[in-house]
C-alpha cells in the first residue's frame, strides 16, 4: 500500500464548475499538508499549505484536512480554464526533516 | 526573490553515458532536495540535504547515483551509467523550514 492514494484521474469539468480533489493516507505521523499545481513541462508550484486537521481557503481555492479519516481534499470553485494542469498532493510528518511525500497527481481539464 | 534555478532544461543521452544536473536553491535555504518524476506519476525523493550533510537518501540509487551540495549552496546530481529507465523529469527543490518545499523548473531527461 502506498503511503499516499491520489485519483490519477483525468478529470474533466465544465468551466465554472466546482472541483474536489482527493488523497488518502496512511501514515498517521503526517501533520504538514500541502497541494501544489504542476502545469505541462513546469515544476510543481505550491497552491496551500495547512498543518493538522481544519480548512484553509485562498481565494477560490479550499484545502481541508480530516486527520481521523486519513483524508484530504482541494476545492477549486468557479473553475477556469486556466486551472487545467495536474494537481498532486504532499504531506510531511515534520520530525523527519520534511520529506516530503507525494501522490500521483490528478490531472484537470476544465473545458470552456 | 528569485526562484530556484536548474539546468539543463533538458538532456537527451544513450544508455550507459553519463549525465549532471545542476541546481542552485533560493537563496538562504538550508534545505535542498532532488526528486525523480517519471511520466504520469508524482515526484519521488530521491536524497535531501540540510546544508552540507545528507539527511535522507534512502531511495537515491546509489550505484549509479550520485549527488553533492558544496559549501551548503548549488548542488548537482549525476547519472553514471544512465539506463533507459532513468528517463524522467529530474526536479530540485528548496525549503527554509524544511517542510514547504518550492521548485525548479525541472530537468527534463531522455536515455536513448
Amino acid at each position: 500500500q502506498k503511503e499516499v492514494e491520489q485519483d490519477p484521474g483525468p478529470l474533466s469539468v465544465p468551466e465554472g464548475a466546482i472541483v474536489s480533489l482527493n488523497c488518502t493516507y496512511s501514515n498517521s505521523a503526517f501533520q504538514y499538508f500541502m497541494w501544489y499545481r504542476q502545469y505541462s513541462r513546469k515544476g510543481p508550484e505550491l497552491l496551500m499549505y495547512t498543518y493538522s486537521s481544519g480548512n484553509k481557503e485562498d481565494g477560490r481555492f479550499t484545502a481541508q484536512v480530516d486527520k481521523s479519516s486519513k483524508y484530504i481534499s482541494l476545492f477549486i470553485r468557479d473553475s477556469q480554464p486556466s486551472d487545467s494542469a495536474t494537481y498532486l498532493c504532499a504531506m510531511s510528518a515534520g520530525n523527519q526533516g520534511g520529506k516530503l511525500i507525494f501522490g500521483q497527481g490528478t490531472e484537470l481539464s476544465v473545458k470552456p | 526573490e528569485a526562484g530556484v534555478a536548474q539546468s539543463p532544461r533538458y538532456k537527451i543521452i544513450e544508455k550507459r553515458q553519463s549525465v549532471a544536473f545542476w541546481c542552485n536553491p533560493i537563496s538562504g535555504h538550508a534545505t535542498l532536495y532532488w526528486y525523480q518524476q517519471i511520466l504520469g506519476q508524482g515526484p519521488k525523493l530521491l536524497i535531501q540535504f540540510q546544508n552540507n550533510g545528507v539527511v535522507d537518501d534512502s531511495q537515491l540509487p546509489k550505484d549509479r547515483f550520485s549527488a553533492e551540495r558544496l559549501k551548503g549552496v548549488d548542488s548537482t546530481l549525476k547519472i553514471q551509467p544512465a539506463k533507459l529507465e532513468d528517463s524522467a523529469v529530474y526536479l530540485c527543490a528548496s525549503s527554509s523550514d524544511r517542510f514547504v518545499a518550492f521548485f525548479g523548473q525541472g530537468t527534463r531527461l531522455t536515455v536513448v
